[in-house]
């Protein structure tokens, strides 16, 4: 089952900061973050194990709640490259650790 | 880190011929590849995974007699859309996991995608 993604987009201003969330209906392993720009492939941001924690990747950052079977990505002082659709990916054992994809948010950023 | 090389780019072929897109591990083994469609403003879709030296393996509704996958290598997955048809017009992309380390930092490498437009 697609985690669920929200917001469905965001505008920002550069300089402020954004929060997309992913939540799922099943028990995770791990939660997989991704942007994709315009025309391109998916980048790799970062991935979160269960048993809960918080990475950082410049001023990006993720925290998995593995109770509440959610993850939040945080984008702080957000850049104009920050622009794009953030997808979350889950892994559980439900989907057989098959990577099961979100709808996806798009992050606009505005000068 | 990872990387996964994906031609051509773009492709543009008249309705009824067949148009084969490779994606190769340029520094790693990948012996499980990922092929996905995707659609415009949309999310991935997983076609098929496709496995060294096995068959791959379908999701529901996905044509396996139109979409043949061929993984001879452990570093070299190939997708064939045969007869295409501008509905088979989409962005298609391969991906692998990243090894060699915790498999906890790695997470999936995507090729660059190839736009397939059938005329």
């Amino acid at each position: 089952q697609q985690p669920v993604q929200s917001p469905q987009a965001v505008i920002l201003r550069e300089g402020e900061d954004a929060v997309i969330n992913c939540s799922s209906s099943k028990a995770l392993y791990s939660v997989h973050w991704y942007r994709q720009k315009h025309g391109e492939a998916p980048v790799f941001l970062m991935i979160l194990l269960k048993g809960g924690e918080q990475k950082g990747h410049e001023k990006i950052s993720a925290s998995f709640n593995e109770k509440k079977q959610q993850s939040s990505l945080y984008l702080t002082a957000s850049q104009l490259s920050y622009s794009g659709t953030y997808f979350c990916g889950t892994e559980s054992m439900d989907s057989n650790y098959q990577l099961i994809w979100g709808a996806g948010t798009k992050l606009i950023i505005k000068p | 880190g990872a990387v996964v090389s994906q031609h051509p780019s773009r492709v543009i072929c008249k309705s009824g011929t067949s148009v084969k897109i490779e994606c190769r591990s340029l520094d790693f083994q990948a012996t499980t590849m990922f092929w996905y469609r995707q659609f415009p403003k949309q999310s991935l879709m997983l076609m098929a995974t496709s496995n060294e030296g096995s068959k791959a393996t379908y999701e529901q509704g996905v044509e396996k007699d139109k979409f043949l996958i061929n993984h001879a290598s452990l570093t070299l997955s190939t997708l064939t859309v045969t007869s295409a048809h501008p509905e088979d017009s989409s962005f298609y992309i391969c991906s692998a996991r990243g090894t060699g380390g915790q498999k906890a930092n790695y997470g999936y490498t995507f090729g660059s995608g190839t736009r397939l437009t059938v005329v």
